[in-house]
C-alpha cells in the first residue's frame, strides 16, 4: 500500500539555521511527492512538488529531492525565518487512485 | 478563482444535534476530498468524490458521517448525531484532473466544537 512517514516534531530552531524535515514513503506504481505547509489557523498550501525520480522541487528557499533509490523526499533549507514556524507535511498522490496520502505533519519553530 | 471555499468557519454545537458542513470547490476540478485533522490522529481522508460520484468513504468513521456532492460545485458533510471526539478541524480540497501531476488545493477548514 502507499504511505508516508515523516519525522517526529516538533523541531526548534534558531533563525538562519539549516532546517532538514526527513520523509520517507511506500508507493506501489510511480506517485508525485509534495510537500504543504499550514500556519496557524489556515488550511494547508502547496509549497514543493516533483513527479518523478531525480527532480527537485523549490520554492521560497525551500528544496526537496524526489530519491527512488532511498524512497525519500527530506526537505532542506539553507537559513530559516521565523516566518517560516509552521507545520510541514510530506505527501504523495497515487496515479492509480487519485488519492492523496499525508504525513503526520512536523511542526517548526523558529526562534529569533 | 477565489479558492476552495469551505463554510462555516466556526461551528460550535451541543452534542446530539446535527451539523453540516458546506465546500464549494475550484471551478473545474474533477476531484474533491474531505479531510479530519486532529492531534491525535493528524489529517485523515474520510471520502472523496470524482465528478460528484463518491469513489471512496473507507475513511468514514462511522454511519453517524455522511457526506454529498449533488453538483459540481457544492459539497456537504453531515454529521448526526454529533458527539464530543467529532470535534476536529474539517478540511475540503479539491483536485483539477486525473493523474498525479497536479496538486490538491485546500480550503481554510471549519472548525468544529462538540459540547
Amino acid at each position: 500500500g502507499n504511505s508516508v512517514t515523516q519525522m517526529e516534531g516538533p523541531v526548534t530552531l534558531s533563525e538562519e539555521a539549516f532546517l532538514t524535515i526527513n520523509c520517507t514513503y511506500t508507493a506501489t506504481g510511480y506517485p508525485s511527492l509534495f510537500w504543504y505547509v499550514q500556519y496557524p489557523g489556515e488550511g494547508l498550501q502547496l509549497l514543493l512538488k516533483a513527479t518523478k525520480a531525480d527532480d527537485k522541487g523549490s520554492n521560497k528557499g525551500f528544496e526537496a529531492t524526489y530519491r527512488k533509490e532511498t524512497t525519500s523526499f527530506h526537505l532542506e533549507k539553507g537559513s530559516v525565518q521565523v516566518s517560516d514556524s509552521a507545520v510541514y507535511f510530506c505527501a504523495l498522490s497515487d496515479y492509480s487512485f487519485n488519492k492523496f496520502y499525508f504525513g503526520s505533519g512536523t511542526k517548526l519553530n523558529v526562534k529569533p | 478563482d477565489a479558492g476552495v471555499i469551505q463554510s462555516p468557519r466556526h461551528e460550535v454545537t451541543e452534542m446530539g444535534q446535527e451539523v453540516t458542513l458546506r465546500c464549494k470547490p475550484i471551478s473545474g476540478h474533477d476531484y474533491l476530498f474531505w479531510y479530519r485533522q486532529t492531534m491525535m490522529r493528524g489529517l485523515e481522508l474520510l471520502i472523496y468524490f470524482n465528478n460528484n460520484v463518491p469513489i471512496d468513504d473507507s475513511g468514514m468513521p462511522e454511519d453517524r458521517f455522511s457526506a454529498k456532492m449533488p453538483n459540481a460545485s457544492f459539497s456537504t458533510l453531515k454529521i448526526q448525531p454529533s458527539e464530543p471526539r467529532d470535534s476536529a478541524v474539517y478540511f475540503c480540497a479539491s483536485s483539477p484532473q486525473t493523474g498525479s501531476n497536479t496538486e490538491a488545493f485546500f480550503g481554510q477548514g471549519t472548525r468544529l466544537t462538540v459540547v
